[in-house]
C-alpha cells in the first residue's frame, strides 16, 4: 500500500449504530487530519493530530470521536449520527503542520446516515 | 474574512480550449495559495501552488495567476483535455500552515471531446 488509505470506502449506517472509519498513511508523516466534504461546501477541517496528539477540534459534535494510536493510523468513531452527517470523510497527512508542507489525501469514506 | 470565494461552480470547456477558475480572498495575511484537483472516487491532490512574491507560476499546461492588489488568484488550464475533467479547489493559508488551509467551494470542470 502506498500513500493514504481509508476503509471502508462506503458506509451506510442507521442513526443508532456505532461504526468506525480507519485511515492509514504510509508516508512517514507526523500530522494527520480528518475533513468532511459536502456538496457545494468548502472542505471542513474536523480534527488535527500532530505526533499522535490532538491539536485541533474545530467544534465538532461529540458524536464524532477521533483516535490516533500512532503517527500512521487515525480512526474516526461514529455514534448516534444524524442524516445531515452524510458526507465524504477524508483523511489527510502531511510531514509537518507548518512550513508549506503538502497535504496528501486518502480517497475518502462515503458515509450515508439513514 | 477567512473565506475564499471560488467561481464558477461548474464549467464546460471544449477540448483544446482554456479553462479559467477564479478565487478571491479578504485576509491579506494569506501567503500560500494552492490548487487541488479531485477526480471522482479520489481524494484531492495538490496540483500547483503559489506564494505572493510572484505574479504567475506555470507547471506544464497549468498556470496560477496572482493579483495581490485585487486579492484574487486564478487557475488557467491551457489546451484542456478530457482527462482534466475533475473538481478543482483553491485554498489559502497563512504561513503555509496545513492545519489552517481555507478551501473554496470547488469548480466542477467538464472538458468535452
Amino acid at each position: 500500500e502506498t500513500g493514504v488509505t481509508q476503509t471502508p470506502r462506503h458506509l451506510v449506517m442507521g442513526m443508532t449504530n456505532k461504526k468506525s472509519l480507519k485511515c492509514e498513511q504510509h508516508l512517514g508523516h507526523n500530522a494527520m487530519y480528518w475533513y468532511k466534504q459536502s456538496a457545494k461546501k468548502p472542505l471542513e477541517l474536523m480534527f488535527v493530530y500532530n505526533f499522535k496528539e490532538q491539536t485541533e477540534n474545530n467544534s465538532v459534535p461529540s458524536r464524532f470521536s477521533p483516535e490516533c494510536p500512532n503517527s500512521s493510523h487515525l480512526f474516526l468513531h461514529l455514534h448516534t449520527l444524524q442524516p445531515e452527517d452524510s458526507a465524504l470523510y477524508l483523511c489527510a497527512s502531511s510531514r509537518e503542520l507548518a512550513g508549506y508542507n503538502e497535504q496528501f489525501f486518502g480517497p475518502g469514506t462515503r458515509l450515508t446516515v439513514l | 474574512q477567512q473565506q475564499v470565494k471560488q467561481s464558477p461552480q461548474s464549467l464546460i470547456v471544449q477540448k483544446g480550449g482554456i479553462s479559467i477558475i477564479n478565487c478571491a480572498y479578504e485576509n491579506t495575511a494569506f501567503d500560500y495559495f494552492p490548487w487541488y484537483q479531485q477526480f471522482p472516487g479520489k481524494g484531492p491532490a495538490l496540483l500547483i501552488a503559489i506564494r505572493p512574491d510572484v505574479s504567475e507560476k506555470k507547471e506544464g499546461r497549468f498556470t496560477i495567476s496572482f493579483n495581490k492588489s485585487a486579492k484574487q488568484f486564478s487557475l488557467h488550464i491551457m489546451d484542456s483535455q478530457p482527462g482534466d475533467s475533475a473538481t478543482y479547489f483553491c485554498a489559502a493559508s497563512v504561513g503555509g500552515a496545513t492545519n489552517k488551509l481555507i478551501f473554496g467551494t470547488g469548480t466542477l470542470l467538464a472538458v468535452q471531446p
